[in-house]
């Protein structure tokens, strides 16, 4: 079975504050995403890497940075933390397979920032 | 910009009854079209996908309808039950190679009442 583990379930920080998201993934997938999860507008892509040392900008990338230095290891940085930027964090990792793909998510992030 | 429209936005169906959920969509160049189930506390997983040379897909209770005349496609719930409860989001895929993304939904709350 895939697992996806991010490393907090829960995370309160203060408004200014670089706050560090992991995600670890067990399956050696190529792809990883991170979105953000708000009620009414569904999950928004902010970054996602198809290897080491990849990546590339989803639809929301503003404020945010990612760093892959492992395959398994997908980290999503916020450099100063705002409060517009409390929400859930999702992790996904996905196979590229024979045209039906798969994204595994992990079980979130919920950030407050005050 | 909104590449992606779902309907409804929550839903509440008796036990045993038939839950229809649909998303329309503007980017022709989608050719991948799954959905994904959600349960509170956990990441979405993926439920069923269909890919455009189909008009339809059934996987037990689960069926996808594809129009891709009218750009839309929609799921249902057959014999719905409360164990379905949870929320649901279209995600077709843009870009059917490696490096294509998911674009989510609003996402439809479903409850399925006893």
């Amino acid at each position: 079975d895939v697992k996806v583990t991010q490393s907090s379930r829960y995370l309160v920080k203060r408004t200014g504050e670089k706050v560090f998201l992991e995600c670890v993934q067990d399956m050696d997938h190529e792809n990883m995403f991170w979105y953000r999860q708000d009620p009414g507008l569904g999950l928004r892509l902010i970054y996602f890497s198809y290897d080491v040392k990849m990546k590339e900008k989803g639809d929301i990338p503003e404020g945010y940075s990612v760093s892959r230095e492992k395959k398994e290891r997908f980290s999503l940085i916020l450099e100063s933390a705002s409060t517009n930027q409390t929400s859930m964090y999702l992790c996904a990792s996905e196979s590229p397979g024979t045209g039906f793909f798969k994204q595994y998510f992990g079980p979130g992030t919920r950030l407050t920032v005050t | 910009q909104q590449q992606v429209k779902q309907s409804p936005q929550s839903l509440i169906v008796q036990k045993g009854g038939i839950s229809i959920i649909n998303c329309a969509y503007e980017n022709t160049a989608f050719d991948y079209f799954p959905w994904y189930q959600q349960f509170p506390g956990k990441g979405p997983a993926l439920l069923i996908a269909i890919r455009p040379d189909v008009s339809e897909k059934k996987e037990g209770r689960f069926t996808i309808s594809f129009n891709k005349s009218a750009k839309q496609f929609s799921l249902h719930i057959m014999d719905s039950q409360p164990g379905d409860s949870a929320t649901y989001f279209c995600a077709p895929k843009q870009g059917s190679s490696n490096t294509g993304k998911l674009i989510f939904g609003q996402g439809t709350t479903l409850q399925v009442k006893p």
